[in-house]
């Protein structure tokens, strides 16, 4: 079975701290996602990597960044945490245009 | 940003009904359509993969179907129970640049009532 793991499932920060969520995948799969779920809004993708040291912005970049520094391993960064980025955060990887296999979400809360 | 529309935005149906909902998408550059469904408090799980046009795929009581010329997709569930109450999520893939990501829809969130 694939598994996608997500370091937490709840997270509450302060506003400015800096924060990590963290994603590890065990399948060997190539590429991995950061989303971010919203009400009424969808799944939008915030950044992906095709490869180690590789990535490329999604849709919604401004606030984050990622780091990719093993294959299994993606972490999303959010420099100085502002409140709207108080949403559900999912990590997922596939190998190139498959099926994506999720995480279980992380539900970051910035006070 | 591609378009990917999905309706009804919400569905709520009789425990034993039938029901079916829409995914629409750019009938161009198509590489594939993706269904996945999810479940409160867990993650989306992927039900389909359907690349060819006239596609038809089936897992039990929910099936798709795909037609990428006029670039729309159906899923339909079967006798409807409790159980399949959830989002589900349809996503594309196109065939040009861009093509690492999937485009998902918002979702129809089915509500079964026993």
């Amino acid at each position: 079975d694939v598994k996608v793991t997500q370091s937490s499932r709840y997270l509450v920060k302060r506003t400015g701290e800096k924060v990590f969520l963290e994603c590890v995948q065990d399948m060997d799969h190539e590429n991995m996602f950061w989303y971010r779920q919203d009400p009424g809004l969808g799944l939008r993708l915030i950044y992906f990597s095709y490869d180690v040291k590789m990535k490329e912005k999604g849709d919604i970049p401004e606030g984050y960044s990622v780091s990719r520094e093993k294959k299994e391993r993606f972490s999303l960064i959010l420099e100085s945490a502002s409140t709207n980025q108080t949403s559900m955060y999912l990590c997922a990887s596939s190998f190139p245009r498959d099926t994506q296999y999720f995480g279980p979400g992380t539900r970051l809360t910035v006070l | 940003i591609l378009n990917v529309e999905q309706s009804p935005q919400s569905l709520h149906v009789q425990e034993g009904d039938s029901t079916n909902f829409t995914c629409s998408f750019p009938s161009s550059n198509f590489y594939a359509l993706h269904w996945y469904r999810w479940e409160t408090a867990k993650s989306p799980e992927a039900l389909f993969v359907m690349t060819l046009n006239g596609d038809e795929k089936k897992k039990g009581r929910i099936s798709a179907t795909l037609n990428t010329k006029e670039g729309y997709s159906y899923l339909y569930i079967k006798g409807s129970q409790p159980e399949d109450s959830a989002t589900y999520l349809c996503a594309f893939w196109n065939s040009g640049a861009g093509s690492y990501q999937l485009t998902f829809g918002k979702g129809t969130k089915l509500s079964v009532i026993p």
